[in-house]
């Protein structure tokens, strides 16, 4: 039972280059969602999937994307990276009121 | 609206002192979830602890205790006889059933450094 797995852990991107950020999760948890961390501020939420098919925005969308073609997985895109992004990302799973089980992070840097 | 407010930036004590986190929320909702994370400088999230909105029983876990006052909005974390090892960054964070219960809104964030 590896939890909730999140590729790559380290990440140097130059402006304007996308990538794609890989979260997956063996739990069967309905809900995933994206999360990212800056100094001072907690994490924020990106974008969250209540399932397969189902996703929509959270406070700070802006500049990623997502889909949800599986229970499993949960993708984040970065359309076209700006130095604004440099941050921590988090990708979480979890059921309805309970505590989220979160990836061990990926530390992305846009340069 | 939801926010969270840990007023407490950053907190210093030595070893074996006593030390309590401060966290207030704010929230609409009459059904909702308070959680403490830690995060350790290798950067993980652990999950501590879960309250929901309807049980104001305090909890005692080994050192660690939980205060939930509604009438304060107030959900505090204390550490008994803290250790070199409990130095973390502690988020308090909320969620509420109107939002799946899953969407979580972190407060900044309380770094704790326990001094040998």
């Amino acid at each position: 039972n590896a939890g909730v797995t999140q590729t790559p852990k380290f990440q140097v991107l130059k402006t304007g280059q996308s990538m794609t950020l890989q979260c997956a999760q063996d739990m069967n948890h309905e809900y995933m969602s994206w999360y990212r961390q800056d100094p001072g501020m907690g994490l924020r939420l990106i974008h969250y999937s209540v399932g397969a098919g189902i996703t929509d925005q959270g406070e700070v969308p802006n500049g990623y994307n997502v889909s949800r073609s599986t229970t499993e997985d949960f993708p984040l895109r970065l359309l076209s990276a700006a130095p604004s992004q440099t941050s921590v990302y988090f990708c979480a799973s979890g059921y309805s009121g309970t505590e989220a089980f979160f990836g061990q992070g990926t530390r992305l840097t846009v340069v | 609206a939801q926010k969270v407010t840990q007023a407490q930036t950053e907190i210093s004590v030595v070893e074996k002192e006593d030390v309590t986190l401060d966290c207030v929320y704010e929230t609409r909702d009459t059904t909702y979830y308070l959680f403490w994370y830690k995060q350790p400088p290798s950067g993980e999230l652990v999950f501590l602890i879960r309250r929901n909105s309807f049980d104001e029983q305090n909890e005692i876990s080994g050192r660690y205790s939980w205060n939930f006052q509604k009438s304060t909005s107030s959900f505090n974390f204390t550490i008994t006889a803290s250790q070199v090892v409990d130095s973390a960054v502690y988020f308090c964070a909320l969620s509420e059933a109107r939002n799946y219960g899953q969407n979580f809104v972190f407060g900044p964030g309380t770094r704790l450094s326990v001094l040998p």
